[in-house]
């Protein structure tokens, strides 16, 4: 069991190029997350995804679009990369429904820098 | 909007000294709460979580937290820290859980630095 894992580990894009993060899980979890993480302000929550599916917006979702692909693989993508974008992106996964109580697996994370 | 405030940003402790940090939201309703850890260069994991019964929560490695509904307040404590403590602790809240979906808002964190 691999977990949670994430490609690529860095990265480092010039304003305005594009890419995708990668998100895949083994563990036959429904629900999915991506969030990022930056100095003095926790994990931001951009997108999630309750089930294969559907997809909905976290609190900063602005400059993000996201794809699950299938239950294993959730994709985060900046169309159009932003300085303001620079962040670790971290990729979760939960067994989802009831209870509710599971915790969160978390990936490696990716660390962008935007230049 | 439900927030999760973290106090301290920062704490340096010597080896065995005790632990508090602080952590409270701010929703009136049910809550789910959790403390994640993340050392260095690791992703985060689960350290506790409160859910429902004995405010008294027991984790992994020696920590715990109470859960004090009326100070809206889920600290961690730790009574003798290790220098593999060393690490960023996270609280958060699952504000609604009657919704029957999990969606975490985190705190900004506290770093914690163990000297040997």
């Amino acid at each position: 069991n691999a977990g949670v894992t994430q490609t690529p580990k860095f990265q480092v894009l010039k304003t305005g190029q594009s890419m995708t993060l990668q998100c895949a899980q083994d563990m036959n979890h429904n629900s999915m997350y991506w969030y990022r993480q930056d100095p003095g302000m926790g994990l931001r929550l951009i997108y999630y995804s309750a089930s294969e599916g559907t997809t909905d917006k976290g609190e900063v979702p602005n400059g993000y679009n996201v794809s699950r692909l299938n239950k294993r693989e959730f994709s985060l993508r900046l169309e159009s990369a932003a300085p303001s974008q620079t962040s670790v992106y971290f990729c979760a996964s939960i067994p989802g429904g009831q209870p509710i109580s599971y915790e969160q697996y978390f990936g490696p994370g990716t660390r962008l820098t935007v230049t | 909007a439900q927030s999760v405030s973290q106090h301290n940003h920062h704490v340096i402790l010597s080896e065995a000294a005790s632990l508090e940090l602080g952590c409270n939201y701010s929703y009136g309703g049910t809550v789910n709460l959790f403390w994640y850890v993340q050392y260095p260069g690791q992703h985060l994991q689960l350290l506790l979580k409160y859910f429902s019964g004995d405010p008294l929560v027991k984790g992994i490695k020696g920590f715990e937290a109470e859960f004090i509904k009326s100070k809206f307040s889920f600290n961690l404590r730790k009574p003798s820290v290790q220098w593999s403590d060393t690490a960023e602790y996270f609280c958060a809240v699952n504000a609604g859980p009657n919704t029957g979906f999990q969606k975490l808002v985190f705190g900004t964190g506290t770093r914690l630095l163990v000297s040997p």
